[in-house]
């Protein structure tokens, strides 16, 4: 069972665009909501990352949006760049064990 | 710079052959973890160890075994047991801060194993 589902599974946006990627989850005893940035042939690295005791977190360009009630958050890529162009994971996590998306590969076209 | 190194970067495995794939970290990182990454399908726990000499089984560790002897290597050996072992794999740690893991993984380069 997936614990964190994630959507859309491939994502093309224009350069300038917004790039909008969700994730759902169903365990409540969640308590770190972090995004992966994964290029070609390397390994994940953190993005940003939310608790749940906050509705919105900023750097820079990527914003995630947190919703504890409906239990679903979302990265927000404002004036997405040909350099965004990964595959990007949600994950969820409670102590020790991180639960990951199946990944968002996103396409910014010059 | 601390970081995770993961070697070989590739690496070919003939059938009914083991093979072990290295990962080594200088964070000073309780906890590491091993993945496997395919298409589609996201990232899955293969094995995990909180402290040396100490390791648990994630959803897929049919065919894996992994020691951890040191607090720095987290070493794990594909089996002839595991009958689809073409993937990426990905070695991670974290570390363990007074209110829980509130860090993020940090993940290595990977390895890309393929069968011959």
């Amino acid at each position: 069972q997936q614990q964190v589902k994630q959507s859309p599974q491939s994502l093309i946006v224009q350069k300038g665009g917004i790039s909008i990627i969700n994730c759902a989850y169903e365990n409540t005893a969640f308590d770190y909501f972090p995004w992966y940035q994964q290029f070609p042939g390397k390994g994940p690295a953190l993005l940003i990352a939310i608790r749940p005791d906050v509705s919105e977190k900023k750097e820079g360009r990527f914003t995630i949006s947190f919703n504890k009630s409906a239990k679903q958050f979302s990265l927000h890529i404002m004036d997405s760049q040909p350099g965004d162009s990964a595959t990007y994971f949600c994950a969820a996590s409670t102590g020790n064990q991180f639960y990951f998306g199946t990944g968002t590969s996103l396409t910014v076209i010059p | 710079d601390g970081g995770i190194t993961q070697s070989p970067k590739y690496l070919f495995r003939k059938e009914g052959q083991n093979v072990t794939l290295s990962c080594e970290q200088n964070l000073n990182h309780d906890a590491m973890y091993w993945y496997r990454q395919d298409p589609g399908q996201g990232l899955r726990l293969i094995y995990y160890s909180q402290i040396v000499n100490d390791f648990q089984k994630g959803d897929i560790a049919e065919g894996y075994s992994v020691s951890r002897e040191k607090k720095e290597s987290f070493p794990l050996t594909v089996t002839s047991a595991q009958k689809n072992p073409t993937a990426f794999y990905l070695c991670a740690s974290i570390a363990s801060g007074a209110v829980g893991y509130y860090y993020g993984y940090t993940f290595g380069s990977g390895t890309r194993l393929t069968v011959v």
